[in-house]
């Protein structure tokens, strides 16, 4: 696709459920981020892959989150056990891997634990 | 470690109207990445501009203007001519370790 694509775009879970979020990166992109974006404040690092691998998973709220990129393309982003406090938007972002390289984001997952 | 402080939560200017959004950055790097990303009520960061930190010329974009000063760690975003478009969040980010760190964001309105 043209550019990044996140699935669902919201979601509402039970406080309890596990929830699994989807990303798209545009195609030929190696890197690939999720960030965390609360009300009203800028968006949070959460992890970065180059291609399959994990480089940084330093934010990390708590060991309920978990991300993958099995292939090198699609990542998922699960939380288990969700809590209120893990209401937010998931925004993922994908780029080229170069430092000097702007980051192109989804529209985001807003995730709504009641 | 990398912050980046926006002091301005919400401004209000009337269309046609010069505006200037502030930036403040903090890093230990000696080279790094400084970025503008537009955020409208769609949800999706638009980026904007790039800046290498070795490169303090400033820059200008059609209404867009940025000005970018090592000697006072800021990387301000001017809009010339404000049009209701340009109503939106607008974040400043520094890129350092891989990831982006963003300000918390400046919320314009522009009123018709």
């Amino acid at each position: 696709g043209a550019g990044v694509s996140q699935s669902p775009r919201y979601k509402v879970a039970k406080r309890g459920q596990d929830v699994a979020l989807r990303c798209d990166p545009i195609s030929g992109h190696v890197s690939l981020f999720w960030y965390q974006q609360a009300l009203g404040q800028g968006p949070e690092f959460l992890t970065y892959f180059q291609n399959e691998a994990q480089l940084d998973k330093s934010g990390l709220p708590s060991d309920r989150f978990f991300a993958e990129r099995p292939e090198g393309s699609v990542s998922t982003l699960k939380i288990q056990r969700t809590q209120q406090e893990d209401s937010a938007v998931y925004l993922c972002a994908s780029s080229l891997p170069r430092q000097n390289t702007e980051a192109f984001f989804g529209q985001g997952t807003r995730l709504t634990v009641v | 470690a990398q912050k980046v402080t926006q002091a301005q939560t919400e401004i209000s200017v009337v269309e046609k109207e010069d505006v200037t959004l502030d930036c403040v950055y903090e890093t230990r790097d000696t080279t790094y990445y400084l970025f503008w990303y537009k955020q409208p009520p769609s949800g999706e960061l638009v980026f904007l501009i790039r800046r290498n930190s070795f490169d303090e010329q400033n820059e200008i974009s059609g209404r867009y203007s940025w000005n970018f000063q090592k000697s006072t760690s800021s990387f301000n975003f001017t809009i010339t001519a404000s049009q209701v478009v340009d109503s939106a969040v607008y974040f400043c980010a520094n890129f350092g370790n891989e990831k982006l760190t963003f300000g918390t964001g400046t919320r314009l309105t522009i009123i018709p």
